[in-house]
């Protein structure tokens, strides 16, 4: 009965590849958000989307594109990855837009050989 | 820019202490803060909110100065299982939507 999950949780790859990350959740809420946390701890947000929809894209290389199929799901996809993209990708959930609590996934650590 | 300050720690404690985190906050419009807490290698949890009059829940108290921007968490009577990553959070309008801004966290070590 987890609240909101993220696959792979563990990624290693090579400069240069393509990846997917994917999350779902399943708390019915209508928003969605993708955060990195690099090594210094920080965390920031990428993306938000509400019912499917971008509402937030916090100056991200154009490499990351997220995609959300129906508000329970909110994927990642980078291509051409860097060694700097290496980091944890959080994703969260809220009920609403501007709701203060927001739920996240355990995190997908990416690491870039 | 928006930007939420912290000691990053580590804060180094006995069991038993009372420890103190604080965080300034440069955006004076937020208009709501939290604090959250992030277990090592794990994903961050809302601890509690903060509201201009002082609140507490059970050995936690958080305190909010908005003249000074500036946010306080005090941990009383701290337990092994208090260890962890404390993040200031703050609520801030970005283009139109509400976001979440993170301190970088400070990190609490509370040992036998």
């Amino acid at each position: 009965d987890t609240a909101v999950s993220q696959t792979p949780k563990y990624l290693v790859t090579q400069m240069g590849n393509d990846k997917s990350i994917k999350c779902e959740q399943n708390l019915g809420h209508d928003t969605m958000y993708w955060y990195k946390q690099d090594s210094k701890k920080f965390l920031k947000i990428m993306f938000s989307y509400n019912n499917k929809e971008l509402i937030i894209n916090e100056t991200v290389p154009n490499r990351f594109s997220p995609k959300s199929p129906d508000k329970a799901h909110l994927n990642l996809h980078i291509n051409s990855l860097e060694l700097g993209d290496s980091a944890v990708y959080f994703c969260a959930s809220s009920r609403r837009t501007g709701d203060n609590e927001q739920f996240f996934g355990p995190g997908t650590r990416l690491t870039v050989l | 820019r928006k930007e939420v300050e912290q000691d990053p720690g580590p804060f180094n404690v006995p069991e038993g202490a009372t420890v103190a985190f604080n965080c300034t906050y440069s955006n004076s419009a937020s208009q709501s803060f939290f604090w959250y807490r992030q277990d090592c290698r794990k994903e961050p949890k809302l601890l509690m909110s903060v509201y201009s009059s002082g609140n507490e829940d059970g050995r936690f108290t958080a305190q909010l100065n908005r003249a000074s921007q500036y946010i306080s968490l005090l941990i009383r009577d701290s337990k092994l299982s208090d260890s962890a990553t404390y993040l200031c959070v703050v609520n801030d309008m970005n283009s139109g939507y509400s976001t979440l801004t993170f301190g970088k966290g400070t990190m609490l070590l509370v040992s036998p």
